[in-house]
């Protein structure tokens, strides 16, 4: 496995399920990111953890909760989820995160569907 | 609170034609990036702009950047199919101790044969 990886790729869950979406960076990098993209908005950054540390979270409803284990590994535990949560979810990461012009490689997302 | 805005939201063009996108940002930052994304694909970074002035180009595609006027443009140059994709760009905000991007909301690019 090279770069960044998601899994499941499709996911359909209903209001009171609880799932997880697992990321994996193949890239020594020391930061891991989360962002969720709906149809015809913008990319919204929801957490950012550098170094195992959770140093963003950008006004996240707590039903969305993440975990970073290891620097290579990021995931976003999911509970009782609303309908309008349905969107692809975004996984990335970057050499350092506090750096200077860090680009962020992106995995190929999750396609979740909150019935 | 820093704002991204791209223009057009959609092009349709023709092959062979050259047009440009837009990119412009509310708050002071010296960090763009341009970001393609295939339909049902992940986003690939294309460019990393770092001060004023700077111009990158890779193939038929060419990104600049004017902080003082806030703004990136991505000229595309004799458009193929190929080229056809999501075009997003994203500031990093400044002074932030994250790196934390702003996303446009993009540019659907369709190359017409």
């Amino acid at each position: 496995e090279t770069g960044v990886t998601q899994t499941p790729r499709h996911l359909v869950m209903g209001m009171t399920n609880k799932k997880s979406l697992k990321c994996e960076q193949h890239l020594g990098h020391n930061a891991m990111y989360w962002y969720k993209q709906s149809a015809k908005k913008p990319l919204e950054l929801m957490f950012v953890y550098s170094l195992e540390e959770r140093v963003e979270n950008n006004s996240v409803p707590s039903r969305f909760s993440p975990e970073c284990p290891n620097s290579s590994h990021l995931f976003l535990h999911l509970h009782t989820l609303q309908p309008e949560d349905s969107a692809l979810y975004l996984c990335a990461s970057s050499p350092d995160g506090t750096g200077w012009a860090d680009t962020q490689y992106f995995g190929p997302g999750t396609r979740l569907t909150v019935l | 609170e820093l704002k991204v805005e791209q223009n057009p939201l959609f092009l349709s063009m023709q092959e062979g034609k050259n047009y440009t996108i837009y990119c412009n940002y509310s708050t002071t930052s010296d960090r763009l990036y341009w970001y393609r994304q295939d339909p049902g694909k992940s986003l690939e970074s294309l460019f990393v702009l770092l001060s004023n002035g700077a111009v990158k180009q890779e193939g038929r595609l060419m990104a600049s950047l004017d902080t003082k006027a806030r703004l990136s443009t991505l000229h595309i140059t004799a458009a193929v199919h190929d080229l056809s994709a999501t075009y997003f760009c994203a500031v990093d905000e400044y002074g932030g101790a994250t790196n934390k991007l702003i996303f446009g909301t993009g540019t659907l690019l369709a190359v017409q044969p």
